[in-house]
């Protein structure tokens, strides 16, 4: 299957600060990208999908003007989490589809913490 | 995307199968059955997915009920490292994957 990394891995900002996770996607050219969220022994909640060369679709209730996503290239899609709150503490997770229908290749994850 | 009802956890003896089961009863014809699990803190990992013929690869078997209604995953000889949650999915192909709360599955040595 295809192999997805994060970065970071981990962050901690300050509250009112701007996080960038950039997902790439290494050994295959994703038009489609997707970012999740993991709240604490949730589950994931799928927040935007990301297509490359427009603009995202954002699921309902997750504000686009505050988690900024580009996908400007067929490797790479980033998550700008602006003015970061405790609240915005998760775990945020990208995937990229894979050739067959419904199967999709995650991240390995970035713990954002908000202090 | 049709709903699905897992067990939230279930335990398995080390090198015995593990049979996690999946009702979807109101699946309809053109949405396949997906499992995804996820290890701690760990992004989800694909295992397989499957229409309505059952199918087996390395990682696992899938079991789909003739009327689809349901399905199992079989875990064939479970290791401490398959602890993790497992996610029954049904999806229609929008690749959009709505993960439920899944089966947490605890392999005892």
């Amino acid at each position: 299957g295809a192999v997805v990394s994060q970065h970071p891995s981990w962050v901690i900002c300050k509250s009112g600060t701007s996080v960038k996770i950039e997902c790439r996607s290494l050994d295959f050219q994703a038009t489609t990208m997707f970012w999740y969220r993991q709240f604490p022994k949730q589950s994931l909640m799928l927040m935007a999908t990301s297509n490359e060369g427009s603009k995202a679709t954002y699921e309902q209730g997750v504000e686009k003007d505050k988690f900024l996503i580009n996908h400007a290239s067929l490797t790479l899609s980033t998550l700008t989490v602006t003015s970061a709150h405790p609240e915005d503490s998760s775990f945020y997770i990208c995937s990229e589809s894979g050739r067959r229908t419904g199967e999709q290749f995650f991240g390995p994850g970035t713990r954002l913490t908000v202090l | 995307d049709a709903k699905t009802t897992q067990p939230p956890s279930m335990d398995c003896a080390e090198g015995r199968a593990a049979n996690l089961p999946c009702n979807h009863s109101t699946i309809s014809g053109n949405e396949y059955v997906y499992w995804y699990r996820q290890i701690h803190s760990q992004g989800p990992q694909y295992i397989i997915h499957g229409l309505k013929n059952n199918e087996t690869n390395e990682m696992a078997s899938l079991i789909i009920t003739e009327d689809r209604k349901s399905s199992t995953l079989i875990l064939p000889h479970a290791t401490l490292r398959d602890t993790a949650v497992y996610y029954c999915i049904a999806e229609t192909g929008a690749n959009n994957l709505f993960f439920g709360t899944g089966t947490r599955l605890t392999v005892i040595p």
